[in-house]
């Protein structure tokens, strides 16, 4: 079975500070797609950035980027000069083909002024 | 079963039928979010419920796109006259109060094929 797996329920950053949210997922798949998504109070569900698993090179998008670690199953998403807009719940996805969905439970993510 | 149950998890259809997808949240869940993914989009927010109040309608695509939830707690979004453009994963979420910052639970998914 797939599992994704947040530990951290809550983070709280600084404005203009670094913080990493953890993902950690489960799977005997070997083509799969992960991906961190954010969740702003208008409840949209945004992508914030996309990991094809044959890809060896780490995933960067502006100001976020991941730590992605095959072999320990690892996808971590590092948000650079956190931004008081960055305040949303997060959520780590994971994707097998046939676009079958698994998400974890989130991470809060509060930007401090 | 203790997760968020959607129903069928697979369906093909015809352009120009309907089509009815199922959301059984998780009990005691107050909260309940569908969502869309389309191929290589990320989730498009549909509608939500909380509790006995208004749906928040606001994220339905056309009039052809409607939910209901009877008694608080199962879910049906149903989609008049499909259209392939329609063709996507349906999610449906659940969560205990609704408070953006909660942890919502998915389901996972009915994935939709309109021919």
């Amino acid at each position: 079975a797939q599992t994704v797996t947040q530990s951290q329920p809550e983070m709280s950053v600084q404005e203009a500070e670094t913080v990493t949210l953890s993902c950690t997922y489960d799977t005997s798949e070997n083509n799969y797609y992960l991906f961190w998504y954010k969740q702003p109070p208008s409840r949209q569900m945004i992508l914030v950035i996309r990991q094809e698993a044959y890809k060896q090179q780490n995933a960067t998008e502006n100001r976020f980027s991941v730590n992605f670690q095959k072999a320990a199953k690892s996808f971590s998403l590092k948000i650079s000069d956190s931004q008081l807009g960055d305040t949303a719940m997060y959520f780590c996805a994971f994707m097998m083909s046939g676009n079958q969905f698994y998400f974890g439970t989130g991470t809060s993510l509060t930007v401090i002024p | 079963g203790a997760g968020v149950s959607q129903s069928p998890s697979n369906k093909v259809t015809e352009k120009g039928k309907d089509v009815e997808l199922r959301c059984d949240p998780i009990s005691g869940h107050t909260a309940l979010y569908w969502y869309r993914q389309s191929l290589g989009q990320g989730l498009e927010f549909l509608i939500y419920f909380q509790g006995n109040s208004a749906p928040d309608k606001s994220g339905l695509p056309s009039d052809r796109f409607s939910a209901e939830r009877t008694g608080g707690s199962v879910s049906t979004l149903t989609i008049q006259r499909t259209q392939q453009e329609d063709s996507a994963v349906y999610l449906c979420a659940s969560s205990p109060i609704g408070r953006i910052q909660e942890t919502q639970y998915f389901g996972p998914g009915t994935r939709l094929l309109v021919l």
